[in-house]
């Protein structure tokens, strides 16, 4: 079982405030690097899917970084707003039989 | 889009009884899991399918078994349920490429076996 950890596992921000968080992952048999967000009560979707190192991808106030050689990644949160409270989910794919190893997620409560 | 139905938001099983949880998804993906969620350890992957009648055993397979009789539906099976499997379960579908693509989750069940 591949070992995937992500720090902190909790984090209270301020509105207005920029937030990261860290996926780490075993860098051998890499394939895929995921981020999912999950609201409560709702499913967790995905944010980015990521292959090659040294990719950074964005989506609005949210990007992600990614180094393949040192296993990690970084999630960023730009302007952190009440709606971006939710538990951010990263997971490992090594390219075995399709199947994802997740970490055991980020919960960020953004403060008004 | 694509859609991730799962049966039950909240079920309340008495220990020894036999669960069914099902899964349906509407995008003909090839990919089908079951994955249950605990405080602190994160999405674990019970059983996969990658095709109709086919299954794998993923990371915590005891207990649990799963069956996949047409490509969009993908039910789990708690043979005899016990208190241990309290818990929020998730299906997910992904389709077959040659990439490394997104999972698709359904809302969840929260199972409570008393």
């Amino acid at each position: 079982i591949l070992n995937v950890e992500q720090s902190p596992q909790s984090l209270h921000v301020q509105e207005g405030d920029s937030t990261n968080f860290t996926c780490s992952f075993p860098s051998s048999n890499f394939y895929a690097l995921h981020w999912y967000r999950w609201e409560t009560a709702k499913s967790p979707e995905a944010l980015f899917v990521m292959t090659l190192n040294g990719d950074e991808k964005k989506k609005g106030r949210i990007s992600a970084t990614l180094n393949t050689k040192e296993g990690y990644s970084y999630l960023y949160i730009k302007g952190s707003q009440p709606e971006d409270s939710a538990t951010y989910l990263c997971a490992s794919d090594s390219g075995s039989a399709r199947q994802l190893t997740f970490g055991s997620g980020t919960q960020l409560t953004v403060l008004p | 889009d694509v859609k991730v139905t799962q049966s039950s938001r909240y079920l309340v099983k008495r220990t020894g009884e036999k669960v069914f949880l099902e899964c349906v998804q509407d995008m003909d993906h090839e990919n089908m899991f079951w994955y249950r969620q605990d405080p602190g350890l994160g999405l674990r992957l019970i059983y996969f399918s990658y095709d109709v009648k086919m299954k794998e055993k993923g990371d915590i397979p005891e207990g649990y078994s799963v069956s996949r009789e047409k490509k969009e539906r993908f039910s789990l099976i708690l043979e005899s349920a016990s208190t241990n499997q309290t818990s929020m379960y998730l299906c997910a579908s992904s389709p077959q490429t040659g990439g490394s693509t997104e999972a698709f989750f359904g809302q969840g069940t929260r199972l409570t076996v008393v």
